[in-house]
């Protein structure tokens, strides 16, 4: 069981707004940077966003992030078949050398 | 950006160790922080452990505690991670980061008699 803690599923039809929650406490959310992953089936996870709300460069606009006390939501505008995905929020703790923590992953549907 | 190239498949049998590879190019080594992580079949991402080769102090997740390593060789540009002790729960994919930013392509180890 994650300490972050994700809603398993979420969905939407093509052009809608999708957000994803991610909730922690004090120690992790709280007072550490936020990290949002897109998985894809097969795949090597990709960063999204990183210090909360920074979008990795070649990340479309349409991925957004925020962050506030010890909750943490990713935003996907214009919601598009290929977003399809499983994602995961992320806390590192204390250094980069972790522990590093997960939540528990999202499965976006496109229906 | 960085480009990481894992070892391929393995197949082990129960109480036996393996040892993957993730080789590094296109960055400064010793500065990255590799992180090691894991998805289990049907599971979400697992963080094992992780090191910064510069100062080659590994740093493990409780739950793996006296049954991973994690070493890096700068000579070569390689991270490793040997677990240990294998049984079953351990069939996943295992994955190498650097600072949370780029990822190998994942080594599936499977873990069966």
């Amino acid at each position: 069981q994650s300490v972050l803690t994700q809603p398993p599923s979420a969905s939407g039809t093509p052009g809608q707004r999708v957000i994803i929650s991610c909730s922690g406490n004090s120690s992790n959310i709280g007072t550490n940077y936020v990290y949002w992953y897109q998985h894809l089936p097969r795949t090597a996870p990709k960063l999204l966003m990183f210090r909360n709300n920074e979008r990795r460069p070649g990340v479309p606009d349409r991925f957004s992030g925020s962050k506030s006390g010890t909750s943490a939501s990713l935003a996907i505008s214009g919601l598009r078949s290929e977003d399809e995905a499983d994602y995961y929020c992320a806390v590192w703790i204390d250094s980069l050398t972790g522990p590093w923590m997960f939540g528990g992953g999202t499965k976006v549907t496109v229906l | 950006q960085v480009q990481l190239v894992q070892s391929g498949a393995e197949v082990k049998k129960p109480g036996s160790s393996v040892k993957i590879s993730c080789k590094a190019s296109g960055g400064a080594f010793r500065s990255f922080a590799f992180s090691w992580v894991r998805q289990a079949p049907g599971q979400g991402l697992e963080w094992m452990g992780g090191i910064i080769p510069v100062f080659d102090s590994p740093n493990y997740a409780q739950k793996f505690q006296g049954r991973v390593a994690i070493t890096a060789d700068a000579s070569t540009g390689t991270v490793y991670m040997e677990l240990s002790s294998l049984r079953s729960e351990d069939t996943a994919v295992y994955y190498c980061a650097t600072d949370g930013e780029d990822w190998g392509q994942g080594t599936l180890v499977t873990v069966s008699s």
